[in-house]
C-alpha cells in the first residue's frame, strides 16, 4: 500500500494562474479531506468529502474547488491563484474507523 | 463552532525527561475524538495519540499519554522519556463525529529536546 499520495511535491504559480493538486489513495477509504497549513499554523480544512460524488465545504474553501468522480481520487483545484493561496496542502483519508486520519506528505504552493 | 488552543508556542526539555503539553478546546458536542498529531521536520503528519471522549481511562501509547478533563475541556500530552527524534510541531485536534468527521487543528506546540 502506498497510502495517500500527493502531487507535485511542489509548485510556483504566477497570480491568476490555475492548477490541480492531485490526492490518491489506495486504501479503499471514504472519506478524504483537503487541508491547508499556513506558515507557523495549525491545518485548515478546505473541503472534504463522504463517499464518491459527495463533497462538502470546510473552513475555508474560498477560491478551491473539488470533485470526487471515484473512490481513490480526490482532487483539489485552484481557478485563480492568489497569492493568499502560498500554503502547504495536505490531503488525508479515513476509513471505517473515521476518526483515524492518514496524511499524504503535502504539496508546497507558492504564488507570486 | 469548536476550538482548540495550544498556549505553549514553543518548549524545551532534556533528553530522557519528562514533558507535558497543554491543549484546551471548546465544544457544545457529547461525542467527539481528541488527538495529538506529530509532525517533524519531514512535514509527514504523524498520529501520536487518540482518546474518545466517552472513555474515562487515558489513552497512553508507550512513552505518550494524555491527561484527559472532559468537564474542564482539557486534553495535554505527556512525554516521558524525550528522545532526541520527538523533536517536531504538536497539534492538538478535535474531531466530532457528526458532520462528516470534521477536524479542528490547534495552532501547535513547537518541542525542542535537547542533548
Amino acid at each position: 500500500n502506498a497510502g495517500v499520495t500527493q502531487t507535485p511535491k511542489f509548485r510556483i504559480l504566477k497570480i491568476g494562474q490555475s492548477m490541480t493538486l492531485q490526492c490518491t489513495q489506495d486504501m479503499n477509504h471514504n472519506y478524504m479531506y483537503w487541508y491547508r497549513q499556513d506558515p507557523g499554523m495549525g491545518l485548515k480544512l478546505i473541503y472534504y468529502s463522504v463517499g464518491a460524488g459527495i463533497t462538502d465545504k470546510g473552513e475555508v474553501p474560498n477560491g478551491y474547488n473539488v470533485s470526487r468522480s471515484t473512490t481513490e481520487d480526490f482532487p483539489l483545484r485552484l481557478e485563480l491563484a492568489a497569492p493568499s493561496q502560498t500554503s502547504v496542502y495536505f490531503c488525508a483519508s479515513s476509513g471505517q474507523l473515521q476518526e483515524t486520519q492518514y496524511f499524504g506528505p503535502g504539496t508546497r504552493l507558492l504564488v507570486l | 463552532a469548536q476550538t482548540v488552543t495550544q498556549s505553549q508556542p514553543e518548549m524545551s526539555v532534556q533528553e530522557a525527561e519528562t514533558v507535558t503539553l497543554s491543549c484546551t478546546y471548546d465544544t457544545s458536542e457529547n461525542n467527539y475524538y481528541l488527538f495529538w498529531y506529530k509532525q517533524p521536520p519531514s512535514r509527514q503528519m504523524i498520529l501520536v495519540i487518540r482518546q474518545e471522549a466517552y472513555k474515562q481511562q487515558n489513552a497512553t501509547e508507550n512513552r505518550f499519554s494524555v491527561n484527559f478533563q472532559k468537564a474542564a475541556k482539557s486534553f495535554s500530552l505527556k512525554i516521558s522519556d524525550s528522545q532526541l527524534g520527538d523533536t517536531a510541531m504538536y497539534f492538538c485536534a478535535f474531531m466530532k463525529l457528526a458532520g462528516g468527521f470534521k477536524t479542528i487543528f490547534g495552532a501547535g506546540t513547537r518541542l525542542f529536546v535537547k542533548a
